[in-house]
């Protein structure tokens, strides 16, 4: 069975910073999906960002970037110019092909600080 | 606004109730999925469905009990729970690629369903 490591429970930045959440997973396939989601307080599961695995190119969406290894099973999320609003739980995240087994992992709380 | 809703927001039942949490999705979808959040714990994958048809169960008590009647609507029917099955019940729908086998997978949650057994 596919599983989601997140090492970090807590972490925290200042404004403008950069921060870097790690996270490491578990599987014998070769194609799948992975993601980040947060989840702030209001308890909404927000997807921030998703990479297929059999693309080379880490994904990247305005301030949230990737860094996806495949060989290492690694997938860690850099967040640039973090700001007040990304304060969050984030959640790591792997998907099977068509969606049959759809994992995450325990979740890294992210304050960032004024 | 994701696409995927859940009703019920909130729900407070007693442990002699039947009552059913609603998920829909009108996002062209084909799998569903129930998630049970608790305090302190990971995420836990209750159940499954892909193309209407369940393809996990996890082991769920079976005072939980699914229903997927179509690709859009996905149930979780609940019977004579017990305290411990408060939670934030989560319900997501994905769609694989439909740009080629791996493009452009998407998957994204309603806002929950927080369960109180009283």
């Amino acid at each position: 069975a596919q599983t989601v490591t997140q090492s970090q429970p807590e972490m925290s930045v200042q404004e403008a910073e950069t921060v870097t959440l790690s996270c490491t997973y578990d599987t014998s396939e070769s194609n799948y999906y992975l993601f980040w989601y947060k989840q702030p307080p209001s308890r909404q599961m927000i997807l921030v960002i998703r990479q297929e695995a059999y693309k080379q190119q880490n994904a990247t969406e305005n301030r949230f970037s990737v860094n996806f290894q495949k060989a290492a099973k690694s997938f860690s999320l850099k967040i640039s110019d973090s700001q007040l609003g990304d304060t969050a739980m984030y959640f790591c995240a792997f998907m099977s092909p068509r969606g049959q087994n759809f994992v995450f992992g325990p979740g890294t709380r992210l304050s960032v600080l004024p | 606004e994701t696409g995927v809703t859940q009703t019920p927001r909130h729900l407070v039942m007693g442990m002699t109730n039947k009552k059913s949490l609603k998920c829909e999705q009108h996002l062209g979808h084909n799998a569903m999925y129930w998630y049970k959040q608790s305090a302190k714990k990971p995420l836990e994958l209750m159940f499954v469905y892909n193309f209407k048809e369940q393809t996990e169960n996890n082991s769920v008590p079976s005072r939980f009990s699914p229903e997927c009647p179509n690709s859009s609507h996905l149930f979780l029917h609940l019977h004579t729970l017990q305290p411990e099955d408060s939670a934030l019940y989560l319900c997501a729908s994905s769609q694989e690629g439909r740009t080629g086998p791996f493009g452009n997978t998407e998957a994204f949650f309603g806002q929950g369903t927080r369960l109180t057994v009283v």
